[in-house]
């Protein structure tokens, strides 16, 4: 079975804080990807690698970066927590243009 | 930014009824198009992956059509189920695997 893993369910963190999302797959996929789901938007792209150490800005990329140092790690990075990134964060990872495969999800909240 | 739309938003129907629900997308540089399932605590799960126009997939209830020349997709579900409660979203693919999702259709059926 893939498996796609979130290192947090739930996550609260303070105003100004960096904060790291971190994703690890087990199944040697290229493309690994960070989506943020808020009511009414379906899953908005944030940030998406196709290979280590390669990325690609998604839809909305402000207010975040991204590592992947290792095929098998993407991290999403808040370089400076803000309140309007309280969101549910998900991670996927893929192999090329075939389905994904997705997290569990983490849901942030920034106070 | 690649522009992926859902409709309807949402869906409320009774157990037994048939719906189906549109996702457009860019008609040129397509890849693929997925579709997706979302239940309520769980992470989207895959449905159909379709590649060539005129593509049609099924899966016991649910079925998928493909038209890549006018730029959409239709799923149907015949004879709802309550068990069928999700939201449905469909995904744009590029070449080299990036996934741009649709806002989603959220579906509630009633027993």
């Amino acid at each position: 079975d893939v498996k796609v893993t979130q290192s947090s369910r739930y996550l609260v963190k303070r105003t100004g804080e960096k904060v790291f999302l971190e994703c690890v797959q087990d199944m040697d996929h290229e493309n690994m990807f960070w989506y943020r789901q808020d009511p009414g938007l379906g899953l908005r792209l944030i940030y998406f690698s196709y290979d280590v150490k390669m990325k690609e800005k998604g839809d909305i990329p402000e207010g975040y970066s991204v590592s992947r140092e290792k095929k098998e790690r993407f991290s999403l990075i808040l370089e400076s927590a803000s309140t309007n990134q309280t969101s549910m964060y998900l991670c996927a990872s893929s192999l090329r243009e075939t389905e994904a495969f997705f997290g569990q999800g983490t849901r942030l909240t920034v106070v | 930014i690649l522009n992926v739309e859902q409709s309807p938003q949402s869906l409320h129907v009774q157990e037994g009824d048939s719906t189906n629900f549109t996702c457009s997308f860019p008609s040129s540089n397509f890849y693929a198009l997925h579709w997706y399932r979302w239940e309520t605590a769980k992470s989207p799960e895959a449905l159909f992956v379709m590649t060539l126009n005129g593509d049609e997939k099924k899966k016991g209830r649910i079925s998928a059509t493909l038209n890549t020349k006018e730029g959409y997709s239709y799923l149907y579900i015949k004879g709802s189920q309550p068990e069928d409660s999700a939201t449905y979203l469909c995904a744009f693919i590029t070449r080299g695997g990036k996934l741009i999702f649709g806002q989603g259709t959220e579906l509630s059926v009633k027993p």
